[in-house]
């Protein structure tokens, strides 16, 4: 049972490179979210879907792109990378809408931009 | 907005109980979460309290007061591997999806 699944691990890009971070999920679970962690800041959304087929923006997306073409898939693009991107993603799911079920995060991408 | 306060910092003797506080200002309560996060791993959910009062599991528990904003992590009988952040969150504005406040790291000394 993988749970949440995150490729790559790492990955170093030049400023104005394009990248798509992978995330997979086996739970069936309808609901998906791409965090970004930086230093002293905690958790901050980027965007999410609450189902195959949609997103939604969160409190940092711009610099970002997604997608959900199937249920247990969620991609975070970054067309243009900058060095304010640099940090590390998170990628999470769950069953449902409520806290009270917990999100299940993956292991994490760092990210560096130079 | 939102917006969730907690000490950046906890040290604390193994075998000892430590409690991390949480402050939090939202415009819709939904209840309070707890994750908690290894150096270089992925936040694990830990508890939730859309109630008032104390939720316990095993060591850890977990208190809430709606009155206050206000919630707690309680960990007892210290261990080396509790070393590790500790996030609070709160459901937000962003289509309710969590928001998670800044952490407290917690240093557990032998």
């Amino acid at each position: 049972n993988a749970g949440v699944t995150q490729t790559p691990k790492f990955r170093v890009l030049k400023t104005g490179q394009s990248m798509t971070l992978l995330c997979a999920q086996d739970m069936n679970h309808e609901y998906m979210y791409w965090y970004r962690q930086d230093p002293g800041m905690g958790l901050r959304l980027i965007h999410y879907s609450v189902g195959e087929g949609t997103t939604a923006k969160g409190e940092v997306p711009d610099g970002y792109n997604v997608s959900r073409l199937k249920k247990q898939n969620f991609l975070l693009g970054l067309e243009s990378a900058a060095p304010s991107q640099t940090s590390v993603y998170f990628c999470a799911s769950s069953y449902s809408d409520r806290a009270n079920y917990g999100y299940t995060f993956g292991s994490g991408t760092r990210l560096t931009v130079v | 907005g939102q917006s969730l306060e907690q000490p950046s910092e906890v040290t604390a003797v193994e075998g000892a109980i430590v409690q991390i506080n949480c402050t939090y200002q939202t415009s819709g309560f939904y209840g309070l979460s707890w994750y908690q996060q290894h150096d270089g791993g992925a936040p694990t959910f830990l508890s939730y309290n859309a109630l008032d009062g104390l939720e316990e599991t095993g060591r850890f528990s977990s208190f809430l007061s709606r009155s206050d904003s206000y919630g707690y992590l309680l960990l007892q009988e210290l261990q080396m591997k509790d070393s590790a952040s500790y996030f609070c969150a709160v459901r937000g504005e962003y289509g309710n999806k969590l928001v998670f406040g800044a952490g407290t790291i917690l240093r557990v000394k032998s």
